[in-house]
């Protein structure tokens, strides 16, 4: 199983918006809508902020956004804030209940 | 509230085994699976495998098919993983996560602290 394509890094200045693209095959980003995103600040555990490809659980802010065209799927961050300088994930259903994540995408706020 | 606690850091010798423990509470320990998911240094986030407190039920990733054990303790509502036959290249934080049994979510919603396990002779 090979990780999702992620770029290393992007930016953004405050108040700008952000796309992270997570790019996968039709074995797992391209195949299910189980495709979600998750925050990561140095030295603390993952956080999940999109499943299901756009669906945000409670608590997160609705400037997070997901879509999926085909095998990539992508992250937006609307209104950048100071605080979403972070590492992001994507992860995917592989199939026969396998998971996959991305490389990760560091964020940072200008 | 919804809670997984690991076990704290380990040091460990090439060839050695570790077993690290992920305790959670708050939900129906039988409701849901646990995946550990772990990260090497300065590195991504990478799925060992799952296991299903309801029936011990596995599923590993490949690559870790022949060295990783998952099991449960119902009584106490904890999971626990071994790896066996350590190398440095398994140095890493090993995370705990509610889910990843099934499809559907909820997946990968709660997790553990990170446990750090260092291999190094």
């Amino acid at each position: 199983q090979s990780a999702l394509t992620q770029p290393p890094s992007a930016s953004g200045s405050p108040g700008q918006s952000v796309t992270i693209s997570c790019t996968g095959t039709s074995s797992d980003v391209g195949g299910y809508n189980y495709v979600s995103w998750f925050q990561q600040y140095p030295g603390k555990a993952p956080k999940l902020m999109i499943s299901e490809v756009d669906e945000r659980p409670s608590g997160v802010p609705d400037r997070f956004s997901g879509s999926k065209s085909g095998s990539t799927a992508s992250l937006t961050v609307s209104g950048l804030q100071a605080e979403d300088e972070a590492y992001y994930y994507c992860s995917s259903y592989a199939g026969t209940k396998n998971w996959v994540f991305g490389g990760g995408t560091k964020l940072t706020v200008l | 509230q919804i809670q997984l606690v690991q076990s704290g850091a380990e040091v460990k010798k090439p060839g050695a085994s570790v077993k690290v423990s992920c305790k959670t509470s708050g939900y129906t320990f039988s409701d849901y699976g646990v995946s550990w998911v772990r990260q090497a240094p300065g590195l991504g986030l990478e799925w060992v495998g799952w296991i299903t407190p309801f029936n011990a039920n596995t599923n590993y990733a490949q690559k870790f098919q022949d060295r990783v054990t998952m099991t449960t303790d119902t009584s106490t509502s904890t999971v626990y993983m071994e790896v066996r036959s350590l190398r440095s290249d398994d140095t890493a934080i090993y995370y705990c996560a509610r889910g990843g049994s099934s499809a559907p979510p909820p997946n990968f919603d709660y997790w553990g602290q990170g446990t750090l396990v260092t291999v190094s002779s």
